[in-house]
């Protein structure tokens, strides 16, 4: 059974640059989560999908941050613009009615 | 706001020791309590989950225990290898499904 899966691995962008992160879900899993760790700190919640509705989106920074889950598959989480501060480590994870979450291996994005 | 503190920062243990790795919370109204491995590179491998209304839970060499109450966890991994080396991360959830996040503790394990 494939895992969780992100793409890219890595990101070097430009500020004022837009980014889309991908992240395809263990099949069957209706929870999507995004989360984010800046160095330094610990990884924060971003935002939560059950299937194509977001369930929770408070963990979001701001308005330059989407993200979308069409069809309750794969979702994207869009920057732009992309500013320094984005830089860190965004992971994906997905989760069954249970809640034990499985963690893709993350995006290292860098804004320069 | 939920606070998750782990202690220590960083750990290094020579080959067969048994070691604890302590991780406190600042709400005990709390849903569940998960311990994570996290490897350079890698994402994070879900260890040990422990329901609220449960004490312990165990994996192999590994036992975790809650004290909701006292807000604490330990993660206790008996007979330590090389392979264990790696970042633990204690994670908390209090409702809603979002996790909040200790710092984690960087474990080396030496031959």
């Amino acid at each position: 059974e494939a895992g969780v899966t992100q793409f890219p691995s890595h990101s070097v962008i430009e500020k004022g640059q837009t980014v889309t992160l991908r992240c395809d879900p263990i099949s069957g899993h209706d929870n999507l989560y995004w989360y984010r760790r800046v160095m330094g700190k610990e990884i924060k919640f971003l935002l939560h999908f059950v299937k194509e509705s977001k369930q929770d989106e408070s963990g979001m920074p701001n308005n330059r941050f989407l993200a979308e889950r069409t069809g309750g598959t794969y979702s994207t989480l869009k920057v732009q613009p992309a500013e320094l501060e984005d830089s860190g480590v965004y992971f994906c994870a997905s989760s069954q009615a249970e809640r034990k979450l499985f963690f893709g291996s993350g995006t290292q994005l860098s804004v320069l | 706001k939920q606070e998750v503190t782990q202690i220590p920062a960083a750990l290094s243990v020579p080959e067969g020791e048994n070691l604890v790795l302590n991780c406190s919370f600042t709400d005990s109204a709390i849903y569940n309590l998960q311990w994570f491995r996290q490897d350079p590179g890698k994402g994070l491998t879900s260890l040990l989950l422990i329901q609220s209304s449960q004490r312990e839970q165990t994996s192999g060499r590994l036992n975790a225990s809650l004290d909701k109450s006292s807000g604490r966890s330990t993660l206790y991994i008996a007979a330590s290898q090389p392979g264990d080396s790696a970042t633990y991360l204690c994670a908390v959830e209090n409702s809603g499904y979002a996790l909040n996040f200790g710092k984690g503790t960087s474990l080396l394990v030496t031959p």
